[in-house]
């Protein structure tokens, strides 16, 4: 079965400094996909960074970059140079397989930016 | 603004009624994919359609069901509604049936509270 933890319900962060979310993921499909999507209070979900199983690299989406350690099952964000637009409920999923298009979330993490 | 528009934003029923809440994809869009999220949890996959067909379903009862129309709009359909029905239901969109076909374009959601 599916599973993505995210260990950090709220992270607290200074404006402009870097922030790492955390996010574990389990499966046995060879073939995955990670995301993770930005909820601010309206509740619409925003789609941040995608990463693929098989990707040699680590994606970058401009201040957001997805650290991929394979091994260890892990797909952090990591956002550089936060601004308060960034303080939002924070979600890691993934997609097994290339059949329908369901994603497992996480609990998610509450990121609040302070001035 | 991803170009998916859900209706109603807002809506309270009592238990035992069926509520209906709509779905508008992004223009291009033949998929689309329902999923439920309570309060301080992550979204939760329901179903999804693919060229008017169900093509994949998460956990839910069968009260839960869908449609999707041949301009792919969508509806889910909620019956004898229970207390713990009180969620944000999501719609998204995307491209493809299958495949990784990158991120899944969310809409607002539609708040239901059931009292």
């Amino acid at each position: 079965a599916q599973k993505i933890t995210q260990t950090q319900p709220g992270m607290f962060v200074q404006e402009k400094e870097a922030v790492t979310l955390d996010c574990t993921y389990d499966t046995s499909d060879p073939s995955y996909g990670l995301f993770w999507y930005k909820q601010p209070s309206s509740g619409e979900m925003i789609f941040l960074i995608y990463q693929g199983s098989y990707d040699q690299q680590n994606a970058t989406e401009g201040r957001y970059s997805l650290n991929f350690q394979k091994a260890r099952k892990s797909a952090n964000l990591v956002i550089s140079a936060s601004q308060l637009g960034d303080s939002a409920m924070y979600f890691c999923a993934m997609r097994e397989g290339q059949g329908a298009q369901k994603l497992v979330f996480g609990q998610g993490t509450r990121l609040t930016i302070n001035p | 603004e991803t170009g998916v528009t859900q209706s109603p934003t807002h809506l309270i029923k009592t238990r035992g009624q069926q509520v209906t809440l709509r779905c508008s994809s992004q223009s291009g869009h033949n998929t689309v994919s329902w999923y439920q999220q309570a309060l301080g949890q992550g979204p939760q996959f329901i179903f999804q359609y693919y060229r008017e067909e169900e093509n994949g379903r998460g956990n839910f009862p069968p009260r839960f069901s869908g449609l999707q129309f041949p301009n792919y709009s969508s509806e889910l359909n909620v019956n004898a509604l229970e207390l713990d029905d009180s969620a944000l239901y999501l719609c998204a969109s995307s491209p493809l049936a299958g495949g990784f076909a990158g991120e899944l374009f969310f809409g607002e959601g539609s708040r239901l509270t059931v009292l």
